[in-house]
């Protein structure tokens, strides 16, 4: 079984600094993809980034990137001139690869608050 | 937005009764998974379903039950509620292609108060 820990359940930044996630997982799966979503208080689930395991290459989506290391099994999601619309919970997930006879699930963590403070 | 649907938005039932909640995929999606986000918390996998068939399950009793529709809509059923129950349902959708899953995208969710 897969676990996914996000160990700062609260973190707050400045408006247009810049500021990093942190998660950690577990897996004895080789092929796997790792997602960070986003939940405002509207409550819709968000995808932010995706990064491919076997992508040594790091993710980036306009102001998101993130440093994944699979030796460490670390996957931080850094957000840079951050702004007040990012406000949400964010969430790290892992989902095995490969869905179709397996039903690939996504594996949550349990959460960050981030409060971009103006 | 994702172009996923859920209904109802809110939903209130008493302890014991029987809930029905749906859910549209996004177009061109073939998967559909249901998870359950309670309070403070990240979401829990209930069940996935592909080709009309239940493909993975979390840990969730068989009272928790679903269908999937030829258009790939999908409902989620939920009998002899329990307080616990009380949470936020959010339907996924996403494609399955050449043997993969690719990326779930999320609908608004329902939010289930069980009294």
């Amino acid at each position: 079984a897969q676990t996914v820990t996000q160990s700062q359940p609260e973190m707050s930044v400045q408006e247009a600094e810049t500021v990093t996630l942190s998660c950690t997982y577990d897996t004895s799966e080789n092929n796997y993809y790792l997602f960070w979503y986003k939940q405002p208080p509207s409550r819709q689930m968000i995808l932010v980034i995706r990064q491919e395991a076997y992508k040594q290459q790091n993710a980036t989506e306009n102001r998101f990137s993130v440093n994944f290391q699979k030796a460490a099994k670390s996957f931080s999601l850094k957000i840079s001139d951050s702004q007040l619309g990012d406000t949400a919970m964010y969430f790290c997930a892992f989902m095995k690869a490969g869905g179709e006879t397996s039903g690939s699930r996504l594996t949550f963590g349990e959460g960050t608050q981030l409060t971009v403070n103006p | 937005e994702t172009g996923v649907t859920q209904s109802p938005t809110h939903l209130i039932k008493t302890r014991g009764q029987q809930v029905t909640l749906r859910c549209s995929s996004q177009s061109g999606h073939n998967t559909v998974s249901w998870y359950q986000q309670a309070l403070g918390q990240g979401p829990q996998f209930i069940f996935q379903y592909y080709r009309e068939e239940e493909n993975g399950r979390g840990n969730f009793p068989p009272r928790f039950s679903g269908l999937q529709f030829p258009n790939y809509s999908s409902e989620l059923n939920v009998n002899a509620l329990e307080l616990d129950d009380s949470a936020l349902y959010l339907c996924a959708s996403s494609l399955v292609r050449g043997g993969h899953l690719e990326t779930q995208y999320f609908g608004p969710g329902t939010r289930l108060l069980v009294l």
